[in-house]
């Protein structure tokens, strides 16, 4: 099955600096990639996706890039804000609707 | 639209009892999802349902069995609990038309269990 990698576990930044968070996997047929924040204590929701047959995505100060040939996807957040600090999940599918999971990064924005 | 809804919001079970936790959608998805966070860690998928009387086990079944009798209601149910089952637990809708894989998951807002 597939098996998704991410790093860092944790990721500290001062506030206004970038975070970049990088996730591989191993199935060359999965075909879409979210990206899901979780605050403490909420739910998991979607800040991004990317599908396979584009290589970035933009939305504002989030960003994520694709590379099918390495097999891995990473999430960019420019002039991080405190409000930015959560974990942040990367996943993989394909037709299954399945998703995997990563195991999650901790992002701390300092003020 | 509410959403995905789910209750409990917190429990606490003893050793052995069994319960079940609710999870209702109303956005009429196909697909629904048991998933459990454990302090610190990714999500676990527990079971999963593509529709209406079909159920398909996940990565940690064991313990656990669940039911799809209407497209809205997903239930969970634990039978004799164990201390390995605290967690936290979400449940999750999509909807992705036939054929299509990859839209975003639906997540409700969780179940905080606690078993001693």
């Amino acid at each position: 099955g597939e098996n998704v990698e991410q790093h860092p576990s944790t990721l500290s930044v001062q506030e206004g600096d970038s975070a970049v968070i990088k996730c591989t996997y191993s199935d060359s047929a999965s075909n879409y990639f979210p990206w899901y924040k979780q605050e403490l204590g909420k739910r998991p929701q979607l800040i991004i996706d990317i599908r396979s047959n584009v290589g970035e995505k933009k939305d504002q100060r989030i960003a994520v890039t694709l590379n099918k040939t390495a097999k891995h996807f990473s999430l960019h957040i420019t002039e991080t804000q405190p409000e930015d600090s959560a974990v942040y999940f990367c996943a993989a599918s394909k037709g299954s609707y399945i998703p995997t999971f990563g195991r999650g990064t901790s992002l701390i924005v300092h003020p | 639209n509410a959403g995905v809804t789910q209750t409990p919001k917190f429990r606490i079970l003893k050793i052995g009892q069994s319960m079940t936790l609710q999870c209702t959608q109303d956005m009429n998805h196909n697909y629904m999802y048991w998933y459990r966070q454990d302090p610190g860690m990714g999500l676990k998928l527990i079971y999963y349902s593509v529709g209406a009387g079909i159920t398909d086990k996940g990565e940690v079944p064991n313990g656990y069995n669940v039911s799809r009798s209407t497209t809205e209601d997903f239930p969970l149910r634990l039978e004799l609990a164990a201390p390995s089952q605290t967690s936290v637990y979400f449940c999750a809708s999509t909807t992705a038309p036939f054929g299509e894989g990859g839209y975003e998951q639906y997540f409700g807002p969780g179940t905080r269990l606690t078993v001693t």
